[in-house]
């Protein structure tokens, strides 16, 4: 079945600097979605992003939907502690079958 | 509601015993998810539901979990003689429709002693 793969697993990350992480797979998707968990809580949609080369903003969190389709990138300008969590991106599993698949995460710890 | 609402939202049980966990999506929503997530591991998923179509069961890890959604909104969970590694986080997530943004409910902490 489809598998994503996101990296790096973890991150470890001073207050201020600027974070890159990706989700990759040998699948093509239409739809890519990031979330975020913070301890103790369910998955929260950050991004969503729906086509190719799409390039989406939300605050401080950009996320692009790669132009091959099989990949998508978030990046996380100027850090600041409550980034703090694990970030996954998901994809729908395929065409006329729309079940979500959610990556391996990306943990991340921001140093004061 | 205004969100996913899961119940109860911690279980200890004792091993063998069978429990139900509860999941009210948002309403309006046709699509409902369910996933399993151990101690610092990733979402791990179970059954899918799309309006009245048959759910995608091919997560389930064995016969004892089932699931059903009743009138198309609220969903139960039910794990059978349940086994110590059934301890984990089970989150439910609903959709407009399949395939776009899920939102997640605060999940159900099943512990078995």
């Amino acid at each position: 079945g489809q598998q994503l793969n996101q990296s790096p697993q973890s991150m470890f990350i001073q207050e201020g600097e600027d974070v890159s992480m990706n989700c990759t797979s040998s699948s093509i998707f239409n739809t890519w979605l990031w979330y975020k968990q913070d301890p103790g809580e369910g998955p929260v949609l950050l991004i969503a992003l729906y086509k190719a080369g799409e390039l989406t903003s939300n605050g401080r969190l950009t996320a692009q939907f790669g132009i091959t389709r099989k990949d998508s990138f978030l990046n996380i300008s100027a850090s600041i502690p409550s980034d703090v969590g694990i970030y996954f991106c998901a994809a729908p599993a395929g065409r006329g079958a729309n079940n979500l698949f959610f990556g391996t995460g990306t943990r991340l710890t921001v140093i004061p | 509601g205004a969100g996913v609402s899961q119940s109860p939202s911690n279980k200890v049980t004792e091993k063998g015993k069978d429990v139900e966990l509860r999941c009210d999506p948002i309403s309006g929503h046709t699509a409902l998810y369910w996933y399993r997530q151990s101690l610092g591991q990733g979402l791990e998923f179970l059954i899918y539901f799309q309006g009245n179509s048959a759910p995608d069961k091919s997560g389930l890890p064995s016969d004892r979990f089932s699931a059903e959604r009743t009138g198309g909104s609220v969903s139960t969970l039910t794990i059978q003689r349940t086994q110590q590694e059934d301890s984990a986080v089970y989150l439910c997530a609903s959709s407009k429709t399949g395939g776009t943004e899920a939102f997640f409910g605060q999940g159900t902490r099943l512990t078995v002693v």
